[in-house]
């Protein structure tokens, strides 16, 4: 199993710009969701999807777009790329959407917004 | 709201001696509290999880952590420390019944020196 996947791992966009972040997992996890990552202060949710057809959103979803038309597939759309959108985002599943269980998480995403 | 804290940005230790890694959580109900190691440029590695039953909980590469329900808190140990330890450590809460967002703390730098 190549587990979570994550594409690009480097992106460089200028502001205005929109882009899609590509996950992918090949476990066969119904839960799958984005976070970024900033310096002190942990991951942040910004939407996840408990399966295919269901999205919801999650602590800091302004700016972004996701859709689960697969189980496999979960891509992140930056509308309109912002400064304040550089970071580090990572994609992560679990086999369900059962609280208990542990997350799966990909290489990560590394965006820089000029 | 649930919350976590992580009071150490950066915990020292030297090889061979034992390490804890610091955590409180805030849930209105019962939590599911989970541990996470991030090496550099790299994604989220699960390590151990606490769900009900026994207070300790034993995870991967010798880790363990010791739920305490009066003090709110999940601390991570280990009885002897490797070089190879060193890495960001993420505390994890999410409340039974409370839906599927996972908050994070803000991570801790552990650095094991010779």
């Amino acid at each position: 199993n190549a587990g979570v996947t994550q594409t690009p791992k480097f992106q460089v966009l200028k502001t205005g710009q929109s882009m899609t972040l590509q996950c992918a997992q090949d476990m066969n996890h119904e839960y799958m969701s984005w976070y970024r990552q900033d310096p002190g202060m942990g991951l942040r949710l910004i939407h996840y999807s408990v399966g295919a057809g269901i999205t919801d959103q999650g602590e800091v979803p302004n700016g972004y777009n996701v859709s689960r038309s697969t189980t496999e597939d979960f891509p992140l759309r930056l509308l309109s790329a912002a400064p304040s959108q550089t970071s580090v985002y990572f994609c992560a599943s679990s086999y369900s959407g059962t609280q208990n269980a542990e997350q799966y998480f990909g290489p990560g995403t590394r965006l820089t917004v000029t | 709201a649930q919350s976590v804290a992580q009071p150490e940005d950066q915990v020292n230790v030297a090889e061979g001696n034992p390490l804890t890694v610091k955590c409180t959580y805030s849930v209105s109900g019962n939590p599911y509290l989970f541990w996470y190691v991030q090496y550099p440029n790299r994604g989220l590695q699960f390590l151990l999880k606490y769900i009900t039953g026994d207070n300790l909980v034993k995870g991967s590469y010798g880790f363990e952590a010791e739920f305490n329900k009066s003090q709110t808190s999940f601390h991570l140990k280990k009885p002897s420390a490797l070089v190879s330890d060193s890495a960001l450590y993420f505390c994890a809460v999410r409340e039974a019944g409370g839906g599927n967002k996972l908050t994070f703390g803000t991570g801790t730098q552990l650095k094991v020196e010779l």
